[in-house]
């Protein structure tokens, strides 16, 4: 069974640093991209950005070029999303996802999401 | 940038049926893909290449797309179907490789 597990939730400061993680399993991790997905409270869905594990080939939506490091450690499955300097704006849920195929297509497996709260 | 405009919201009574637009330039050339989204949930797939449907999606979704603008159709809506609705499409340059639509609220009344 394919599964995205998120880390948990977190509250940070404002300038902050943070690294959350989505960890697969039940597929080949390396030949599958996963992508990155912002919800702001009550807002709507943003692609943040996209890699793929097999060669850490990364792209990032324009939005979040800079703002944002996506990376992943295919040794333990491991996709990873980063901050150096957490803003209140960056307060949001996050998924990762699985796109069936691409960079580009459908996701067809979504992590549980991941809460990042940044208030001082 | 590149954008995938919606409509805020569609209203339907149980029974009717429920048509979501989705407009970009790029439509005619790149597929799009619509997901719904209940509250606390992750998004689902529910139409995938403008018109195909999951294993798994009842028969009432239906997707299609005519010049540049995708539709979602959901007949004979039932109130398990309110619920947000989002689009994803890219642009044809490759710069905004994956972009959502900003969502349309659907409500059963």
């Amino acid at each position: 069974e394919v599964q995205l597990v998120q880390s948990g939730a977190e509250v940070k400061k404002p300038g902050e640093s943070l690294k959350i993680s989505c960890k697969g399993s039940g597929y080949s991790f390396t030949s599958y991209w996963i992508g990155w997905v912002r919800q702001m409270p009550g807002k709507g869905l943003e692609w943040m950005g996209i890699i793929y594990p097999g060669d850490s080939d990364t792209r990032y939506s324009p939005s979040f070029q800079g703002q944002v490091t996506i990376s992943a450690d295919k040794s333990i499955s491991t996709a990873y999303l980063q901050w150096s300097s957490l803003k209140a704006s960056d307060t949001a849920m996050y998924y990762c996802a699985r796109p069936v195929y691409g960079d580009y297509a459908h996701f067809d497996y979504w992590g549980q999401g991941t809460l990042v709260t940044v208030s001082s | 940038s590149y954008e995938l405009t919606q409509p805020p919201s569609v209203s339907v009574s149980p029974g009717q049926t429920a048509r979501i637009t989705c407009s970009g330039d790029a439509l005619p050339k790149q597929y799009a893909y619509w997901y719904q989204q209940k509250p606390g949930q992750a998004p689902v797939v529910v139409i995938y290449k403008d018109s195909e449907r999951p294993s798994g999606i009842p028969e009432r979704f239906s997707g299609s797309s005519s010049g540049t603008t995708v539709t979602l159709t959901i007949s004979g809506v039932q109130a398990e179907d309110e619920a947000d609705y989002y689009c994803q499409s890219g642009d044809i340059s490759g710069t905004y490789r994956v972009v959502f639509g900003g969502g349309t609220k659907l409500t059963v009344l």
